[in-house]
């Protein structure tokens, strides 16, 4: 049974560029949430899809962007990258949206933006 | 003020202590509550979570203080396979918020 996974693992994006980064839940999972964790500082909570649907967001700009798919894929784009965009790009699965639920996450996705 | 706090760290700690983690929370209506631990470059993995009645996994204990809006985490002899940055994370109208992390260091 193949977790969380996330593609891709790192790149490298120009200031102003636009990145699209995937992710796959977990077998059973219909909900998919979107972190970012910049060094030495903990996740913080981007959105969450539940049936194909944005439930919540956190405090990001427009730029952050996201889509659910029928088979509960997610992608979350960022368009006009900027410097302080570099972080971790976290992906996490639970079963439905309700608190309680063990979430899983992916590896993540380690953007770097020059 | 920040939703959820944490000690700031590192933890330096010899192997065989006990250490103990702290976290506060503002939202008093918060309802679930845990502990992760991440290692470095990795993604975060569920620890424990914490129950109103406390609750232990071995060398780990965790307890929870809804008066207070308190989170605690104890690690009993540590060990150096424990070193990792310890994150109290507190579910909030469905939606995880995480402290900034505590990062724990043991030592031979």
């Amino acid at each position: 049974d193949a977790g969380v996974t996330q593609s891709p693992t790192h790149l490298i994006k120009t200031r102003g560029q636009q990145v699209t980064l995937r992710c796959s839940p977990k077998s059973g999972h219909d909900t998919v949430s979107w972190y970012q964790q910049a060094l030495g500082q903990g996740p913080q909570f981007i959105f969450q899809y539940y049936e194909e649907e944005e439930r919540q967001r956190g405090n990001f700009p427009d730029r952050f962007s996201g889509h659910q798919y029928p088979n509960y894929s997610s992608e979350l784009n960022v368009n006009a990258l900027l410097l302080g965009d570099s972080a971790l790009y976290l992906c996490a699965s639970s079963r439905d949206p309700s608190s309680g639920n063990t979430i899983y996450f992916g590896e993540g996705s380690w953007l770097t933006v020059v | 003020r920040k939703e959820v706090e944490q000690d700031p760290g590192p933890f330096n700690v010899p192997e065989g202590a006990t250490v103990a983690f702290n976290c506060t929370y503002s939202n008093s209506a918060s309802q679930s509550f845990f502990w992760y631990r991440q290692d470095c470059r990795k993604e975060p993995k569920l620890l424990m979570s914490v129950y109103s009645s406390g609750n232990e996994d071995g060398r780990f204990t965790a307890q929870l203080n809804r008066a207070s809006q308190y989170i605690s985490l104890l690690i009993r002899d540590s060990k150096l396979s424990d070193s990792a940055t310890y994150l109290c994370v507190v579910d909030s109208n469905y939606q995880l918020i995480w402290g900034a992390g505590t990062k724990l260091i043991i030592k031979p």
